[in-house]
């Protein structure tokens, strides 16, 4: 079975830091990964997937993530964070084939001070 | 675009008694998946069905029933509310085929059960 960790719960930086969010998934096959990012209140919103090619993936608001095959990582990314990018952020995994079945770490909460 | 839209958006239950939550997507979709959120945890997978008729279990499926006689619609069902499901419960949907897709989410439905 597949799992998803990510080791940071919460994270506090003032707006303009850089942010840098790690997810390592367990997974011996070719999976998906994707960040998920849930803003108080709201439905999970997708900001980036990874399925094949250029390991550097780049998603809206200007985030971006790089699949790492040999660490089993997908670590998010973002060079100025704003006070509006206060929220949750998820990583999930699937493996093709498997139904689509969304396997999600526990979440960061994100919290930008303005 | 309505996307996926759950109801009821809240509930409170008294520990034994029965409810179903609906969800319906407008978006043509193969496959639709309940979720729980707890904190901590990020989500975890209850039910699934990848097509009108059918469903499976996902990881945590006890307590829980789930139909889908429609292609749009996926109810989740708890035939005798217990303290432990009080959780925020979402619904997704994906596509089946054509090449990978990522999940369209809900709003969510808070239940507590007292």
């Amino acid at each position: 079975a597949q799992s998803v960790s990510q080791h940071n719960h919460h994270v506090i930086l003032s707006e303009a830091a850089s942010l840098e969010l790690g997810c390592n998934y367990s997974y011996g096959g070719t999976v998906n990964l994707f960040w998920y990012v849930q803003y108080p209140g709201q439905h999970l919103q997708l900001l980036l997937k990874y399925f094949s090619g250029d390991p550097l993936v780049k998603g809206i608001k200007g985030f971006e993530a790089e699949f790492i095959k040999s660490k089993f990582s997908f670590n998010l990314r973002k060079p100025s964070v704003q006070w509006s990018d206060t929220a949750e952020y998820f990583c999930a995994v699937n493996a093709p084939g498997s139904a689509r079945q969304l396997t999600f770490g526990s979440g960061t909460q994100l919290t930008v001070l303005p | 675009n309505a996307g996926v839209t759950q109801t009821p958006k809240f509930r409170v239950l008294k520990t034994g008694q029965s409810m179903t939550l609906l969800c319906a997507q407008d978006m043509n979709h193969e496959y639709m998946y309940w979720y729980r959120q707890d904190p901590g945890m990020g989500l975890r997978l209850i039910h699934y069905s990848v097509g009108e008729g059918t469903t499976a279990k996902g990881e945590v499926p006890d307590g829980y029933n789930v139909s889908r006689l429609k292609k749009q619609n996926f109810l989740l069902g708890l035939e005798s509310a217990a303290p432990s499901q009080t959780s925020v419960y979402f619904c997704a949907s994906s596509y089946g085929s054509g090449g990978n897709q990522p999940q369209h989410f809900g709003d969510g439905t808070r239940l507590s059960i007292l």
